[in-house]
């Protein structure tokens, strides 16, 4: 069976630090990658989405991909309290209709 | 841009009523939609992908005459929970992909919370 895994967490870092969230994924066809954020009793939101190997930035967020150790991560520098939420990663499996598998998530909790 | 929107945000039903919500994309057309579950502090489950214009895909242990989609448009799909009991009570989130390719993103609803009495 195809799967992404996260670990659930709690990760707790404290405010301006950097958050590093990570994934593994089991299929080596995959293509795109994503990082969403869900707070609790949302839907979750897209954050960053990456397709090549190595680092893609965008504002405080860099998602870094390896697809040789089938790793995806997902760094947030200078972490706010607002940034507390389960982060969740996703993978559209190859074979035509890239369905999308989501990891479980890992709960991120900034303290102030 | 990329804006889903979902109808009704909340709804409470007695139980054996049906539901039907609704999900649409504002602002893109979207080939494909798929439809999530998801229960208190658990992960999302996906229950179904629909493609316009074709029979939705469900997956294992959903049971597809008990969840009805219909994608008639390239702007709406909708799900219908049919005799609802209190076990369907849940989040219901839709989200929808401009393209079947491997590189589009899909966009999420802000999600219907059902609740069946």
């Amino acid at each position: 069976q195809k799967e992404v895994e996260q670990n659930s967490g709690p990760l707790s870092v404290p405010e301006g630090a950097i958050a590093s969230l990570n994934c593994t994924y089991s299929d080596r066809v995959s293509q795109s990658f994503f990082w969403y954020r869900q707070y609790s009793g949302k839907s979750p939101e897209l954050i960053m989405s990456i397709y090549s190997n190595g680092d893609k930035e965008d504002g405080r967020f860099t998602a870094q991909l390896n697809k040789a150790s089938q790793y995806v991560s997902l760094l947030i520098r200078d972490s706010q309290p607002s940034d507390s939420a389960t982060y969740l990663c996703a993978v559209n499996i190859g074979g035509g209709s890239y369905i999308p598998t989501f990891g479980r998530g890992t709960s991120l909790i900034v303290h102030p | 841009g990329a804006v889903v929107s979902q109808h009704p945000s909340r709804v409470i039903c007695k139980s054996g009523t049906s539901v039907k919500i609704e999900c649409r994309s504002l602002d893109f057309q979207a080939t494909t939609m798929f439809w999530y579950r998801q229960f208190p502090k658990q992960s999302l489950m996906l229950m179904a992908t629909s493609n316009e214009g074709s029979k939705a895909t469900y997956e294992q242990g959903v049971e597809k005459d008990k969840f009805l989609i219909n994608h008639a448009s390239l702007t709406l799909s909708t799900l219908t929970v049919t005799s609802a009991h209190p076990e369907d009570s849940s989040f219901y989130i839709c989200s929808a992909r401009a393209s079947g390719g491997a590189f589009n993103e899909q966009f999420f609803g802000p999600g219907t919370r059902l609740t069946v009495l």
